[in-house]
């Protein structure tokens, strides 16, 4: 069985700034990787995902996130944030070849302040 | 119409009502699931249907009852709900044996009970 953790609930950071959101996975075979965002009253929608090859992976609205296998980790960061980006993201993994079922981490809350 | 589309957008019922929930994907995916997201809680799987059966029933109440008469349509039956079935019921849609695509999620349905 897989499991995340996403290691803060809440991050507020000041518009410009770069900002990094943790995300920390626990499997016993390989895995895919995926960030989703979520926006007030909306649901979920995929940034980003890591499939193979290369660890770093560009998403949509200039978000990027780095594959550590060592560390179990796929840490999401964007350099240079806008007021618009304030939104839930989410850190999500399922098994290669497996059941396929999704499993989320609780989600962090990015507020970016002006 | 394209994706992962859910109505009502907002529903608002008494404890002693019949509703539903209605979710189509356009996306030709064959399996669909229905999640609850409730305040400060993290996402709860609550039914799992691939090629239209039910694959997984997470412990969910019996006053939640799921239809998946196709793989393009997924409803969801509440009946004499409590209030703190309050939620954002969020509907996703996937290709079973293609887990390296992750899931589609429609907009959700925010639902109150009074």
């Amino acid at each position: 069985a897989q499991s995340v953790t996403q290691l803060d609930s809440q991050v507020p950071v000041f518009e410009e700034a770069p900002v990094e959101l943790r995300c920390n996975y626990s499997s016993s075979v390989s895995v895919y990787l995926f960030w989703y965002v979520q926006y007030p009253n909306q649901g979920l929608q995929l940034l980003l995902k890591y499939l193979s090859g290369s660890t770093l992976v560009k998403g949509i609205n200039g978000f990027e996130a780095e594959f550590n296998k060592s560390q179990t980790s796929f840490h999401l960061r964007k350099p240079s944030v806008h007021i618009s980006d304030t939104a839930e993201y989410f850190c999500a993994v399922t098994s290669q070849g497996g059941s396929e079922k999704l499993v989320f981490g609780k989600g962090t809350k990015l507020t970016v302040n002006p | 119409e394209t994706g992962v589309t859910q109505t009502p957008r907002h529903l608002v019922m008494g404890m002693t009502n019949k509703k539903s929930l209605k979710c189509e994907q356009h996306l030709g995916h064959n399996a669909m699931y229905w999640y609850k997201q409730s305040a400060k809680k993290p996402l709860e799987l609550m039914f799992v249907y691939s090629l239209e059966e039910r694959v997984e029933n997470n412990s969910v109440p019996s006053r939640f009852s799921p239809e998946c008469p196709n793989s393009s349509h997924l409803f969801l039956h509440l009946h004499t709900l409590q209030p703190e079935d309050s939620a954002l019921y969020l509907c996703a849609s996937s290709q079973y044996g293609q887990g390296n695509y992750g899931y589609t999620f429609g907009s959700g349905t925010r639902l109150t009970v009074v």
